[in-house]
């Protein structure tokens, strides 16, 4: 079935620093692939999404690239601020019985010190 | 401007109760979804309802019932509320099931403790 493999977290950083979280996945076809953040105390809100290979998917200065030769969609950020704090996941969408229902990562808490 | 609303934030149960979690949402979505969310092991799906009038099971079903009420409205009930069954729950919508590309909307969860 499908599934979602994400970096052990926590990743503790500091204000300016360069971010990587990695994401690799396990699909029969053809998913979409999301990141997906949480700040504390709230729900998951959409960061940002690619629907097909080789797609870039970005926002607030977050990017990740769908790999398709190495199922991965690894989320990078070239300067964090203490506002990105948050727990980041990752997820699929494929339609292996029917229906589009994501697949989620475990998630990855970001935490990144002044 | 609400989106997703779900209540209540907060509960305390004890073993062998019962309760309703509400589920709302006002952006006319066809699909509408259950998870929870525990430690260590991300988001878990319980139900999803792909429409109105119909149902079906996720990965964690068991100890739960769900009711999609109408189109806005899809409800989590616990009949008989166990420890393991603490944990964060979230309400999600979404435009369908159809597309692979639809982005999943998350209220902002309730917190539930089973004693």
């Amino acid at each position: 079935g499908n599934s979602v493999t994400q970096m052990e977290g926590p990743v503790t950083l500091s204000e300016e620093a360069f971010l990587t979280i990695n994401c690799t996945y396990t699909a029969t076809g053809y998913p979409s692939l999301f990141w997906y953040v949480q700040y504390p105390g709230e729900g998951l809100q959409l960061l940002l999404k690619a629907t097909k290979a080789d797609d870039k998917g970005s926002n607030k200065g977050f990017e990740a690239t769908y790999r398709k030769e190495t199922t991965s969609f690894h989320l990078e950020k070239g300067s964090v601020q203490v506002s990105d704090s948050a727990v980041y996941f990752c997820a699929l969408s494929e339609k292996p019985g029917g229906s589009y229902i994501p697949t989620f990562g475990r998630g990855t808490s970001l935490i990144v010190h002044p | 401007n609400a989106g997703v609303t779900q209540t209540p934030k907060f509960q305390v149960l004890k073993t062998g109760q019962s309760m309703t979690l509400q589920c709302a949402q006002d952006m006319n979505h066809n699909s509408m979804y259950w998870y929870r969310q525990d430690p260590g092991m991300g988001l878990r799906l319980i139900y999803y309802s792909a429409s109105e009038g119909t149902t079906d099971k996720g990965e964690v079903p068991n100890g739960y019932n769900v009711s999609r009420l109408n189109k806005r409205e899809f409800s989590l009930r616990l009949e008989s509320a166990a420890p393991s069954q603490t944990s964060v729950y979230f309400c999600a919508s979404s435009e369908s099931t159809g597309g692979s590309g639809n982005t999943i909307y998350f209220g902002e969860g309730s917190w539930l403790t089973v004693v």
